[in-house]
């Protein structure tokens, strides 16, 4: 079975320049979550999303957004780059709404955002 | 609210000898703990996660995690290192409030020397 998969694997951009990252989750899974990993710290939470709906963000601007589709793929943007939005961004799904012992979250490999 | 300290950023070991990685958690509510695993380049690798059905969790690659709630920590150990254990190991927490984020520590890096 296909893990979570997230395009592109790596991506150079300018400031102030826009982006857009993709993930696809497990197939049966309908949450999908966005976290942001800069080089050297663990990895901060950005976004959930369930069913389509927004569950959950975490102390991002607004530049940043995210949006689920029927099939419950997802989509990241982030709007006006700054050099400090360099990072590995990681997409998570898991079966139910809340994360927990019986429905963990399961990784993709992430996108390497490089803003020059 | 919710929090983990991993009490050490590196944790070098020989091959063959035991693994202790600790984790410290805070949480206001009874929290989903884990250990997670990244090798170099990679995503994120579950490897173990607490039940309340016991205090002591088996994970994958021989790696266990005993939850003491009293010390309300969550220390990572494996009785034998291998070199291909030598990756970043991240605590995290989730006590499930309204966000479903999950809380990371900051990663214990495992060199394992031959």
């Amino acid at each position: 079975d296909a893990g979570v998969t997230q395009s592109p694997t790596h991506l150079i951009k300018t400031r102030g320049q826009h982006v857009t990252l993709r993930c696809s989750p497990i197939s049966g899974h309908k949450s999908v979550s966005w976290y942001q990993q800069v080089l050297g710290q663990g990895p901060q939470f950005i976004f959930q999303y369930y069913e389509k709906e927004e569950r959950g963000r975490g102390n991002f601007p607004d530049r940043f957004s995210a949006r689920q589709f029927p099939n419950y793929s997802s989509e990241l943007n982030v709007n006006a780059l700054l050099l400090g939005d360099s990072a590995l961004y990681l997409c998570a799904s898991s079966l139910r709404a809340r994360s927990s012992y019986n429905s963990p979250l399961h990784f993709g490999n992430g996108t390497r955002l490089t803003v020059t | 609210a919710q929090s983990v300290t991993q009490l050490d950023s590196h944790v070098s070991v020989s091959e063959g000898t035991p693994v202790l990685l600790r984790c410290n958690y805070s949480s206001s509510y009874s929290p989903s703990l884990f250990w997670y695993v990244q090798h170099p380049n990679k995503g994120l690798q579950l490897l173990l996660k607490y039940t309340s059905a016991a205090t002591l969790v088996k994970g994958i690659n021989g790696f266990e995690a005993e939850f003491k709630k009293s010390e309300t920590s969550f220390h990572l150990t494996k009785p034998s290192a291998h070199m291909s254990d030598a990756a970043e190991y991240f605590c995290v927490v989730n006590s499930g409030g309204g966000a479903d984020g999950l809380t990371f520590g900051k990663g214990t890096h495992l060199i394992i020397q031959p």
